[in-house]
């Protein structure tokens, strides 16, 4: 069964430190991986997107990393602002699939 | 918010009722999307249509009725639904299905009495 899990299921941090998301998929077989960046009340935003290939793409202060070998990927998001505050989703679609297998996110506080 | 709009954002409805939410995308885009955001759940795909078609139900009950008049609207036809189908209901769109950039729309917040 195609499964994605995301830990910490939620973070609260200090205005301007870093921290990074994980994100562990048994998807196969593996065609992408997303970030979604979601605020409360609105819906998600696609941060990055990676496909097999890829190990680094970066965001701005979002940069995300994958290796397909473990089916790990983290989301490091550097300096946070109080902007960053927001779940953050992983999304891994198999191949040729329409329906894609979402984490259940991670809830990110940034306090000032 | 301009790219891809959903109207009503909030909606409370008793389980006789019949109610519909709208979708429309200001993006060019050919396929559309409903997914179903419950508290403490993952996302779930409901319908995909492309190029006003079908092209997935991901086993969603029947008290749930799509409709893609074309490729700009999609609707969500709701009826005799029950409590548990309370959750945000989020429309999303994309230039193509399977790799593109999916733009997604506010949502619905629909509450099931």
């Amino acid at each position: 069964k195609n499964q994605v899990e995301q830990s910490p299921q939620s973070l609260i941090i200090l205005e301007g430190k870093n921290c990074t998301l994980q994100c562990n998929y048994t998807v196969s077989p593996f065609s992408n991986l997303r970030w979604y960046k979601q605020d409360t009340g609105r819906g998600p935003v696609s941060l990055t997107i990676m496909t097999f290939s890829e190990n680094t793409k970066s965001n701005g202060r979002y940069t995300a990393t994958l290796d397909a070998d473990t089916k790990q990927s983290s989301l490091h998001i550097t300096a946070s602002q109080l902007s960053d505050s927001a779940s953050y989703i992983c999304v891994v679609r198999s191949g040729g699939s329409y329906i894609p297998t979402f984490g259940r996110g991670t809830s990110l506080i940034v306090h000032p | 918010e301009t790219g891809v709009t959903q109207t009503p954002r909030h909606l409370v409805m008793g389980m006789t009722n019949k109610k519909s939410l709208k979708c429309e995308q200001h993006l060019g885009h050919n396929a559309m999307y409903w997914y179903k955001q419950s508290a403490k759940k993952p996302l779930e795909l409901m319908f995909v249509y492309n190029f006003k078609e079908q092209t997935e139900n991901n086993s969603v009950p029947s008290r749930f009725s799509p409709e893609c008049p074309n490729s700009s609207h999609l609707f969500l036809h709701l009826h005799t639904l029950q409590p548990e189908d309370s959750a945000l209901y989020l429309c999303a769109s994309s230039q193509g299905t399977v790799t593109d950039t999916q733009y997604f729309g506010p949502g619905t917040r629909l509450t099931v009495l």
